[in-house]
């Protein structure tokens, strides 16, 4: 199994809403990554795990989230979104956390619109 | 501020023409470069290159860095439809994690 899973695949919510990105791999990686990409622009880190533990948060507002709740899985909870949030999020995982030596594999994405 | 730019922004090729990408970056303390493929979502992992003047191949797909000069090249030879994606060149640096380029967005036609 080489996949890394995203759910759900779109989301549309308003501002006050509350909801969570999920994302699973099964690969015994140890690093998960959130990436945010706005269309026709590169992804853009957000935050990195290592062995469940919070490493990088790239000055992300608080009204994203993330949670690990073990080495298999990564959520996003998002809460008061404004529409500029309104992106591509990308999971993905390495096998370790050398930073840039590793080899990131992706999921599909969450394609979420804020209204 | 590190920086990775990719050319050229778009390109329209016809099925069996050889392409070339290019990707310049201004970095400090330089770890690593990777190509990756993006089809529709999720980028797909091509090359991690790390040594200069060394040519990495996967089929129809070669890349070579050059340190010297700051730059790497994505070859595709024989391209098919399949080809047609937006390619993305990342760099590795200082700050431990990647930063990717802009892309070149590859439209093969029949």
């Amino acid at each position: 199994d080489t996949e890394v899973t995203q759910t759900p695949k779109h989301l549309v919510m308003g501002m006050t809403n509350k909801k969570s990105l999920k994302c699973e791999q099964h690969m015994g990686h140890r690093a998960m990554y959130w990436y945010k990409q706005k269309a026709k622009k590169p992804p853009e880190l957000m935050f990195v795990y290592s062995y469940e533990k919070l490493s990088i948060n790239e000055s992300v507002p608080s009204r994203f989230s993330p949670e690990c709740p073990n080495s298999s899985l990564l959520n996003l909870h998002l809460h008061a979104l404004q529409p500029e949030d309104s992106a591509l999020y990308l999971c993905a995982s390495s096998q370790g956390y050398r930073g840039a030596n590793e080899k990131l594999f992706f999921g599909s994405g969450t394609q979420l619109s804020v209204l | 501020e590190d920086k990775v730019v990719q050319s050229p922004l778009s390109l329209v090729v016809h099925e069996g023409d050889t392409v070339t990408l290019n990707c310049s970056y201004e970095v400090t303390n330089f770890r690593s470069l990777l190509w990756y493929k993006q089809e529709k979502k999720a980028p797909t992992f091509l090359f991690m290159l790390t040594s200069s003047g060394i040519e990495k191949k996967s089929g129809r797909l070669s890349s070579i860095l050059d340190k010297k000069e700051l730059f790497s090249i994505l070859n595709i030879t024989a391209t098919q439809t399949g080809d047609s994606a937006i390619y993305l060149c990342a760099y590795g640096g200082a700050t431990n994690k990647l930063i990717f380029g802009t892309g070149t967005l590859l439209a093969v036609q029949p």
